[in-house]
Parts: structure tokens; C-alpha cells; sequence
């Protein structure tokens, strides 16, 4: 089957580092998406990575690595603002999405 | 965990005729499901909420008449996307929360492609 892991809930300080892992099993692969959602809010889109590495993009950066099914987020600098569920979502071999639950990251001061 | 599908998968149509989406909640029971349209690589941009029994809440810039959407029952909600066009070509995604609080978590449908030709 199809499955999508990802830690349900990790806790940071502001101003620190903070790496928020998704493994997947999909039939094909055409790309994985991570978004950021605030309570009450849509999903906001953070990356799409469909090659093997690291893509930066200001304090936040995402990482892949196809042959093992791994991804990485990695928040820098934390923010309180950052405090949110970070979504992890793959997309199969017909385009359609397989999603994570969803990991809560709280920030701390 | 909490299961959400949607059919069908992908549909290709005339422009002019009218396609209906399912979103259904298959091991719980959704009392506000949420309607997205993905564009290539970006945002999921917020359609419409819709809460079991009663109207859907648009958006601002969503043609309510062009969208229509029913949740009849705690665990299907539709989408017709009415005379369709080309710029209506999109990929749409549903999500359904068990409650109404903000904090409830959402799970995702695997999303529908619809190309208009």
C-alpha cells in the first residue's frame, strides 16, 4: 500500500534548528510537496522537490533522496510564527497525492 | 488514520458540460470537508467550507453559481464545477476535519485532475 510517515508532533526553541523527517512508500514517484498550515488556515506551499537533494530557500530548505523514500525539512533561525503543522505529501505514478498526517511543531521561546 | 477519497481520480470533459467530484470520509464522520485548488507546483488556494447540512461558505472571488457544492451527509461532499472551461483545468483537492474547531486536524484527498478541452 501506500503510506506516508512523518513524527506527529516535535517541540523546538526559538532561534534554533529544527528537521522534520517524512518516509514514503507510493506506487511511483513523480515529487514531494511540503506545506505549512496554521491553525484555521490553508495549507501554505513550501517546496516541491523531484530530485535527489537539497533546495534551499531562505530559512527553510528541503531535502530528498528518492532511492531511500526519505525527505527533510529543515527550519533554521525559528521563529514563534513557525509554530504550525508541517505537511508532507508525495505525488504517485497517476499524479495523485499521498499525504502525511501531519507534524505539529511548536516553538518555544 | 482518517481516510479521505476522492472520485474520480481524474476526468477529462468538453468545455460546456458540467463535472461532478466526490469527497468522501471512509472511516469517519466529517462535519466540515474543504474544497482546494492546486495550481502546477503551488498553494493550495481555499475554495470553499462546507458544513454538513448547510450552505458552503465561498471564498471571496469564488463563483458560488460556477462551483456548487453539497455535503449532504457526514461523510460525502461534492463538487460540480458547472460549464466547464479550459481555465477551469486544475487539480482540486478536498479535506475533512471530524469537527469545527480551527485546531481540528484535516485529512486530505488524493485530489482530482480535471482537464477541460
Amino acid at each position: 500500500g501506500q503510506n506516508i510517515d512523518q513524527p506527529t508532533e516535535m517541540t523546538a526553541t526559538e532561534g534554533a534548528i529544527v528537521q522534520i523527517n517524512c518516509t514514503y512508500q507510493t506506487s511511483g514517484f513523480n515529487g514531494l510537496f511540503w506545506y505549512q498550515q496554521h491553525a484555521g488556515e490553508a495549507p501554505t506551499f513550501l517546496s516541491y522537490n523531484v530530485l535527489d537533494g537539497l533546495e534551499e530557500k531562505g530559512r527553510f530548505s528541503s531535502f530528498l533522496s528518492r532511492s531511500k523514500g526519505y525527505s527533510y525539512l529543515l527550519l533554521k533561525e525559528l521563529q514563534m510564527k513557525d509554530s504550525a503543522s508541517y505537511l508532507c505529501a508525495a505525488l504517485d505514478s497517476n499524479y495523485q497525492l499521498i499525504w502525511g498526517a501531519g507534524t505539529k511543531l511548536i516553538i518555544k521561546p | 488514520g482518517a481516510v479521505v477519497s476522492q472520485h474520480p481520480s481524474r476526468v477529462i470533459c468538453k468545455s460546456g458540460t458540467s463535472v461532478k467530484i466526490e469527497c468522501r470520509s471512509l472511516d469517519f464522520q466529517a462535519t466540515t470537508m474543504f474544497w482546494y485548488r492546486q495550481f502546477p507546483k503551488k498553494s493550495l488556494m481555499l475554495m470553499a467550507t462546507s458544513n454538513e447540512g448547510s450552505k458552503a461558505t465561498y471564498e471571496q472571488g469564488v463563483e458560488k453559481d460556477k462551483f456548487l457544492i453539497n455535503h449532504a451527509s457526514l461523510t460525502l461532499s461534492t463538487l460540480t464545477v458547472t460549464s466547464a472551461h479550459p481555465e477551469d483545468s486544475s487539480f482540486y483537492i478536498c479535506s475533512a476535519t471530524e469537527g469545527l474547531a480551527d485546531t481540528d486536524t484535516q485529512y486530505f484527498g488524493p485530489g482530482t485532475r480535471l482537464t477541460v478541452l
